[in-house]
């Protein structure tokens, strides 16, 4: 049950896109489609954001899209805006109704 | 609307023990699986356990095993987190969750914070 891998920090201009990997192993990135990704504005609960590696809820910004390459995950986020600036969590399934998430990643705005 | 309440939270020392509870509404809350995410201070999120949607069957990380025990009241549309045993690593606000289609949560509570401490 060890954490996925993020990167801690990202940070990009208004307008630009960036990237947040996530990182796991062939127990849980690598063997399913089901890596969800989180926003999270400070002292708040976080926020659903992609599901199934690259759904969108209902709401949730074109701008927001992930993908998945084998046990690596990815978040993209283009058209960068001020308020994206946040903190990003991603969770995977694990099997066994048993998840774990990412080590976060805090998006900066410059 | 959607709405998970969590109370319960509290300062207790080392070894001591607190119940969460979470308040759920807007939603069949017998259909749906549950679970407990957690966050330390300054830390990332951490899956705490799961509960089917009857109550039968339930999970739990390595770090809480044996320690926390995870319930529902599904006529009460509660959720419930037995925490014995804590440690000061236990620190943290704990969120419930709604699970959907079993593999990621659609909506959270606003959390609530346990702080163990002498």
């Amino acid at each position: 049950q060890s954490a996925l891998t993020q990167p801690a920090s990202v940070s990009g201009s208004p307008g630009q896109s960036i990237t947040i990997s996530c990182t796991g192993t062939s127990s849980d990135v690598g063997s399913y489609n089901f890596v969800s990704w989180y926003q999270q504005h400070p002292g708040k609960a976080p926020k659903l954001m992609i599901y199934e590696g690259s759904r969108r809820p209902s709401g949730v910004s074109f701008r927001f899209s992930g993908s998945k390459s084998g046990n690596t995950a990815s978040l993209t986020i283009s058209g960068l805006q001020a308020e994206d600036e946040a903190d990003y969590h991603c969770c995977s399934y694990a099997g066994r109704s048993t998840y774990v998430f990412g080590t976060g990643t805090k998006v900066t705005v410059l | 609307d959607v709405q998970l309440l969590e109370s319960g939270g509290g300062l207790v020392q080392p070894g001591g023990s607190l119940r969460l509870s979470c308040a759920a509404s807007g939603f069949i809350f017998g259909s749906y699986a549950m679970i407990w995410v957690r966050q330390a201070p300054g830390k990332g999120l951490q899956w705490v356990s799961t509960i089917s949607a009857s109550g039968d069957n339930t999970y739990y990380a390595d770090s809480v095993k044996g320690r926390f025990t995870i319930s529902r009241g599904n006529s009460k549309n509660t959720l419930y987190l037995q925490l014995n045993s804590l440690r000061v690593d236990d620190t943290a606000v704990y969120y419930c969750t709604k699970v959907a289609g079993g593999d990621y949560f659609d909506y959270w509570g606003q959390g609530t914070l346990v702080t163990v401490s002498s």
